[in-house]
């Protein structure tokens, strides 16, 4: 069974920074892009970054490029998100998700439950 | 940037009625490459649809995808009670991946 775990959010002031983690279990987590998507409270869905399966190639919302890095550790089956310069707008719940396509083209067949993220004085 | 926009915003509607969302891009989708995800209070998203018309694994038949190029439907035959959530578009034929706003099908 394909099961993703985020985890890291929380509580952090304006201009602070988080790193947030998935674990992925019950796929071959090398072989899958995957993807960390945002939602805003009461409100869609944000695409917010890629990373192909070997974390070679990585893709960013345009409103995030230099304050978010993705990363990936194959050998312990974990996608990560380093987000610096947080904002009150980067409140959300955080979701990682496991991608299917051609990079940078990804639709999401599997996702976790998400971590909240509060960016709050 | 592919802005997608769904409509109605929400669609009130009985169970065992037909439901018709609706997705228009402000630019034509390259190869279909649009998704369609439903998605409950307190829970993450699921995948309904991909390729516009393709069901995921485990997808009740009376959701079906269509359209091309700007305008894209979801349909569900007859709704079922666990059918009532709100449902996205996403195209994934360009980067940046975008969402539409999303559909809230709720019980009239």
């Amino acid at each position: 069974e394909v099961q993703l775990v985020e985890s890291g959010g929380g509580l952090v002031k304006p201009g602070g920074s988080l790193r947030l983690s998935c674990a992925a279990s019950g796929f071959t987590f090398s072989s899958y892009p995957m993807i960390w998507v945002r939602q805003a409270p009461g409100k869609g869905l944000e695409w917010v970054s890629s990373i192909s399966s070997g974390g070679t190639s990585t893709d960013y919302a345009d409103s995030l490029k230099g304050r978010f890095t993705i990363s990936r550790d194959n050998a312990k089956n974990s996608l990560y998100v380093q987000m610096n310069s947080l904002r009150v707008e980067d409140t959300a719940v955080y979701y990682c998700a496991r991608g299917i396509g051609s990079y940078p083209k990804y639709y999401f067949d599997y996702w976790g439950q998400g971590t909240v993220v509060t960016v709050s004085s | 940037e592919t802005v997608l926009t769904q409509s109605p915003g929400t669609l009130s509607l009985s169970p065992g009625e037909r439901a018709t969302l609706s997705c228009r891009a402000s630019q034509s989708v390259s190869s279909t490459f649009l998704a369609w995800y439903q998605q409950k209070p307190g829970q993450a998203p699921r995948l309904l649809i991909y390729g516009a018309s393709s069901r995921a694994p485990g997808i009740p038949d009376r959701f079906s995808g269509s359209g091309s190029g700007t305008d894209f439907t979801l349909t569900i035959s007859r709704l079922e009670p666990e059918d009532f959530a709100v449902y996205y578009c996403q195209q994934y034929g360009s980067s940046p991946l975008t969402f539409g706003g999303g559909t809230k099908v709720e019980i009239k």
